[in-house]
């Protein structure tokens, strides 16, 4: 079975750029995760979506981070307009739980994001 | 604020030998702990627990959790250099939110 799926693989871009990245879930999956993963901070959770409805996203660092699940099969995380200390791997991860949780969290292989 | 502390941040061996991983937790809402093993690319999950003193089980690794203590290790029997890796735990506070720690780096030299 096809794991979670993460496009690009690698992004260098020009500070002030806009940036897309985007992630498909594993196929009935109903909750859908974006994380940020720097050496500084390590692992950090950004927003989260169940049934394609935003959760939590007490962990969007600014306003210049968005995050949309138009489906259940698709979601991009959106930075306008990026800057360097936006340099980092994003993780999208999916899981089979709701709001009661507890079910493991199956990641996507990251976009290496670099702003120059 | 929820909290996963893990030790130690490195961990050197030889292949061969055994090694175990520690990770602690804030008490706020404890659903569950998990463990995952982080390579080149994506975490991949190894085990979740939610019940105390019950042994996890896959291979050569194991796991445990003490819900009284507020703790989990991973042990790893006989390393290989396959088991090079970093190893992140993460544990669930409520709903689905993961709080993960910063993990342990282990390297197994031949």
């Amino acid at each position: 079975d096809a794991g979670v799926i993460q496009s690009p693989r690698h992004e260098v871009t020009e500070m002030g750029q806009e940036v897309t990245l985007r992630c498909k879930p594993i196929s009935g999956h109903n909750s859908l995760f974006w994380y940020r993963q720097t050496m500084m901070r390590g692992l950090e959770l950004l927003i989260y979506f169940n049934n394609n409805v935003p959760i939590d996203d007490s962990g969007m660092p600014e306003d210049r981070f968005s995050a949309k699940m138009p489906n259940a099969s698709f979601s991009t995380l959106k930075i306008q307009p990026s800057e360097p200390r936006d340099s980092a791997v994003y993780f999208c991860a999916s899981s089979t739980g709701g709001i009661r949780g507890n079910q493991p969290q199956h990641f996507g292989d990251g976009t290496r994001l670099s702003i120059l | 604020e929820d909290k996963v502390v893990q030790s130690p941040l490195s961990l050197v061996v030889h292949e061969g030998d055994t090694v175990t991983l520690n990770c602690s937790y804030e008490v706020t809402n404890f659903r569950s702990l998990l463990w995952y093993k982080q390579e080149k690319k994506a975490p991949t999950f190894l085990f979740m627990l939610t019940s105390s003193g019950i042994e996890k089980k896959s291979g050569r690794l194991s796991s445990i959790l003490d819900k009284k203590e507020l703790f989990s290790i991973l042990n790893i029997t006989a390393t290989q250099t396959g088991d090079s890796a970093v190893y992140l735990c993460a544990a669930n506070f409520g709903n689905e939110k993961l709080t993960f720690g910063t993990g342990t780096r282990l390297t197994i030299i031949p």
